[in-house]
């Protein structure tokens, strides 16, 4: 069966770094994913891997390692804000989306 | 810029009642649509999904059912909820015959179903 794992709560404080992992086991790979979605609301779009290595986008950043169905979301100079679940998903052979159960992210003062 | 539309967002219904959850997309032609549910402490489980007009492909056997009437509106429905149904509905857009690439999902804001 296809799998995704991520941890299912993660404590940081405000101003520190996180880093959110994810391993998969699907049928294919076509792309990892990543999805912000604060409490109550819709999940929102933060990153895309295909290659293996490090993608920066601001304070987010995304890693893939293909060879060991690994990547993980870093969040650097952590704020209020980024408390939220982070939900992982891998794109399958067959384009399909498998998603995780999501990471819920507590920030703290 | 496309924006997509979801009610109602919230609803309780009796169990045995029928059930409507509408969507539809602006700003884009021929958009992929996908009903999904979320329940708490697991995955996204994708119910339908639709690459055009009256094309649904179920991807879960339940007592659900979706509908593609127009091009940008995606129907959930139900005949008789379970409390099993009771959950986190969203819809989701992405852009047509794009596999390749981010191809990203953009979602509703969601519908929050409560079956007593």
């Amino acid at each position: 069966g296809q799998n995704i794992d991520q941890p299912t709560e993660m404590t940081a404080t405000e101003g520190a770094i996180v880093q959110i992992n994810c391993t998969y086991q699907t049928s294919g790979f076509n792309g990892l994913f990543w999805y912000q979605q604060h409490a109550g609301e819709a999940p929102t779009f933060l990153s895309y891997n295909v290659l293996d290595g490090l993608e920066e986008k601001g304070r987010f950043s995304s890693f893939l390692s293909r060879s060991k169905g690994y990547g993980y979301l870093l969040l650097k100079e952590l704020q209020m804000k980024d408390s939220a679940s982070y939900l992982c998903a891998v794109r399958d052979s067959n384009y399909q989306l498998i998603w995780g159960a999501g990471t819920k992210l507590i920030i703290k003062p | 810029s496309q924006t997509i539309h979801q009610w109602p967002a919230t609803l309780v219904q009796p169990v045995g009642s029928p059930l409507s959850l509408e969507c539809t997309v602006e700003g884009t032609s021929n958009p992929n649509l996908y009903w999904y549910r979320q329940a708490a402490g697991r995955g996204l489980q994708l119910l339908f999904y639709s690459v055009g007009i009256g094309q649904i492909s179920s991807e879960v056997p339940q007592n659900l059912s979706a509908s593609r009437p127009q091009d940008r509106q995606f129907i959930l429905s139900s005949k008789k909820l379970l409390l099993s149904d009771s959950g986190f509905y969203l819809c989701a857009w992405s852009a047509q015959g794009s596999n390749s690439g981010a191809n990203v999902l953009t979602f509703g804001a969601g519908s929050r179903l409560t079956v007593l």
